[in-house]
């Protein structure tokens, strides 16, 4: 069974630009979280989703954002981005709702503003 | 505020020994708590997890220990080996309708050999 996919591995912007990640999800999850790590600031919720909802939202601009579509894949948008929005962009998946349901990570996306 | 925490940020500890990671937290509602492993440029990797109705759980090579009382969690990896070197965070998970992970800063585990 394949483990969370996340595209692109690596890339880098210039300050101002915009980017779209991606993430597709274990067969059969359909609960999506996006993560931001940072070194200064560690692994910070960005948001969740089920069902094409968003059901949670962490502590981030506007200019964070994301979508799930039907088949649960889901993608995340950073817009006019910032030198400071460099970062590992993590997705999890999980089977659905509901705490205590095992929360599976992906390799991340590296995202290198300059 | 409401915090999850690791003791140590580093750890060194000689191959074939067991390791103890320590993790602590703040809020009382906090009930169910996973470990995960990380490496170097991977995401973390799910490694054990437990409720809070429990006190003890063991994986293979791994137990973690949850002491609600001083609101203190454990991760111990027995018999050490050069691939257990990663960073290692606790996370806690609330029944509160907020499904959001909440990590710790992380412990770097580095085995030597």
């Amino acid at each position: 069974k394949a483990g969370v996919t996340q595209t692109p591995r690596y890339l880098i912007k210039t300050r101002g630009q915009q980017v779209t990640l991606s993430c597709s999800p274990i067969s059969g999850h359909r609960s999506v979280s996006w993560y931001q790590q940072t070194p200064g600031q560690g692994l910070q919720f960005l948001f969740e989703y089920f069902s094409e909802t968003q059901r949670n939202k962490g502590n981030f601009p506007g200019r964070f954002s994301g979508r799930q579509f039907s088949n649960s894949r889901s993608e995340m948008n950073v817009s006019t981005l910032e030198l400071g929005d460099s970062a590992l962009y993590l997705c999890a998946s999980k089977i659905g709702t509901g705490y205590g349901n095992t929360i599976y990570f992906g390799e991340g996306s590296w995202l290198t503003v300059v | 505020g409401e915090s999850v925490g690791l003791h140590l940020p580093t750890l060194s500890v000689q191959e074939g020994d067991n390791s103890i990671i320590n993790c602590a937290y703040s809020n009382s509602a906090s009930d169910y708590f996973i470990w995960y492993k990380q490496e170097s440029g991977k995401g973390p990797q799910f490694i054990i997890d437990i409720r809070s109705n429990m006190d003890k759980r063991q994986g293979q090579r791994v137990t973690v220990l949850l002491n609600k009382t001083v609101k203190h969690l454990s991760l111990q990896i027995a018999a050490t080996q050069p691939g257990d070197s990663a960073v290692y965070f606790c996370a806690e998970n609330r029944r509160e309708g907020n499904e959001k992970l909440t990590f710790g800063t992380g412990t770097r585990l580095t085995i030597i050999p």
